[in-house]
């Protein structure tokens, strides 16, 4: 299993542009999240997905769209970039959510944005 | 605001010392993890301690959690200077669909 994959590894967009952050598990996990990490701090959630269909707001969820039409893939979407958006933007799934005993969650390797 | 706040921020030890590393929350919690973070990587999953429990062992790694307190304290026994990373406390709200992240433990082990 290749695990959590997230592509591109590094990007570069001008203020304004949009882009896709792509992110698929081969694992079968239900659960799926979107996380951004700030240098020096922890990672803060954007959204996340409980099953195909179902997606919800995370804590900073304003200029991100997100979608989850099958279990593999959950894309992030940023609608006009803004240097505020300069960030490492992680991936991460769980097989299912409460009251599973699993409750661990898997990391992709991130993408590194910057927003000039 | 974060959940999880860690303490100290940074920890500078020589190898074969103790290291600990402590979390407090606000919050009800369903668990309390500890992901541990190497410089440019993805955060790996260490332990985790559900609210029923008081103590947990996992190797050279031993978690307490103290929900009276809303507290929670990492220890990595006999540390090598493979164990330098970052460390991250993280909380799961009772309902399991969401995991936040304090901000973490900066571990450096000298050799």
């Amino acid at each position: 299993n290749a695990g959590v994959t997230q592509t591109p590894k590094f990007q570069v967009l001008k203020t304004g542009q949009s882009m896709t952050l792509q992110c698929a598990q081969d694992m079968n996990h239900e659960y799926m999240s979107w996380y951004r990490q700030d240098p020096g701090m922890g990672l803060r959630l954007i959204h996340y997905s409980v099953g195909a269909g179902i997606t919800d707001q995370g804590e900073v969820p304003n200029g991100y769209n997100v979608s989850r039409s099958t279990t593999e893939d959950f894309p992030l979407r940023l609608l006009s970039a803004a240097p505020s958006q300069t960030s490492v933007y992680f991936c991460a799934s769980k097989e299912k959510t409460r009251p599973w005993p699993d409750e661990k969650l898997f990391f992709g390797s991130g993408t590194q944005l910057s927003v000039l | 605001s974060q959940q999880g706040e860690e303490d100290p921020q940074a920890l500078s030890i020589q190898e074969g010392e103790n290291a600990t590393m402590n979390c407090s929350y606000k919050t009800s919690i369903n668990n309390l993890q500890w992901y541990r973070q190497n410089s440019g990587r993805g955060l790996v999953h260490l332990i985790l301690i559900r609210s029923n429990e008081r103590e947990k062992h996992s190797g050279r790694l031993r978690v307490t959690l103290d929900t009276s307190k809303k507290s929670s304290s990492l220890l990595i026994t006999a540390s090598r200077a493979a164990d330098t990373a970052s460390y991250f406390c993280a909380t799961e709200n009772n309902a399991g669909n969401m995991l936040t992240f304090g901000g973490g433990t900066r571990l450096m082990v000298k050799p």
